[in-house]
């Protein structure tokens, strides 16, 4: 039930560019991206619904296909400020019920 | 700040015994989820509550219950503590409970037994 993200774990350098990717064996209604800073509480990003949407939110977008039940996280030219672990949350359906964070994925920016 | 207030910050208390953490939600918001993170851990979904009503169970042991009152804050005991379930656990509140609603996460409550 638990969504599976990949990689698990990221190095960048400032600038550059990564794909985090979530997927499920369940049907989605929605998927979620939150960010958490060790130690602290996830901030929310962005959620996405069925209809195969994309997002933008400054350097940070997101895609959805929910035919193969995935989504992916992308951030552009990153900035130190990106790192942290990133963690979708998937909804199986528009209730609530059912809702799972993925197994999360380390990214760490360098100068 | 997400408005979610969570107390107490720390926990430190011995295997055996039982403890509570209080979770207030946003202003407005109806539902509430308790998570638990294990050290450099993945969030684990223990419980949501919806307007004092259990809407939907995770990974909640035996030990674990919850509950969430009239004036719609929840609280999460845990008992027979183990030396396992240290672990910084977190509330997220959400206005209606839907899995469209953005969920808005306190500070979180960190346990340690010892």
């Amino acid at each position: 039930q638990q969504p599976v993200q990949s990689p698990q774990a990221v190095i960048l350098r400032e600038g550059e560019d990564a794909v985090i990717n979530c997927s499920s064996s369940k049907a989605l209604y929605s998927v979620h991206w939150y960010r958490q800073k060790h130690g602290e509480a996830p901030i929310f990003l962005m959620i996405l619904l069925k209809g195969g949407e994309q997002k933008g939110h400054d350097k940070i977008s997101a895609s959805f296909n929910e035919k193969k039940q995935q989504s992916s996280l992308y951030l552009t030219a990153s900035q130190l400020s990106y790192s942290g672990t990133y963690f979708c949350g998937t909804g199986s359906t528009n209730t609530g019920n059912q809702f799972y964070f993925g197994t999360g994925t380390s990214l760490t920016v360098i100068p | 700040d997400s408005g979610v207030t969570q107390t107490p910050k720390h926990l430190i208390t011995a295997t055996g015994q039982r403890v509570t953490l209080r979770c207030s939600p946003r202003s407005g918001d109806l539902s509430v989820y308790w998570y638990q993170q294990s050290l450099d851990q993945g969030l684990q979904f223990l419980i949501q509550y919806y307007n004092g009503e259990e809407r939907a169970k995770g990974n909640i042991l035996e030990r674990f219950s919850a509950q969430q009152f009239p004036d719609l804050h929840s609280e999460l005991n845990l008992s027979s503590l183990e030396l396992g379930d240290s672990a910084l656990y977190f509330c997220a509140s959400s206005p209606s409970g839907a899995s469209t609603d953005t969920q808005y996460f306190g500070p979180g409550t960190r346990l340690t037994v010892l």
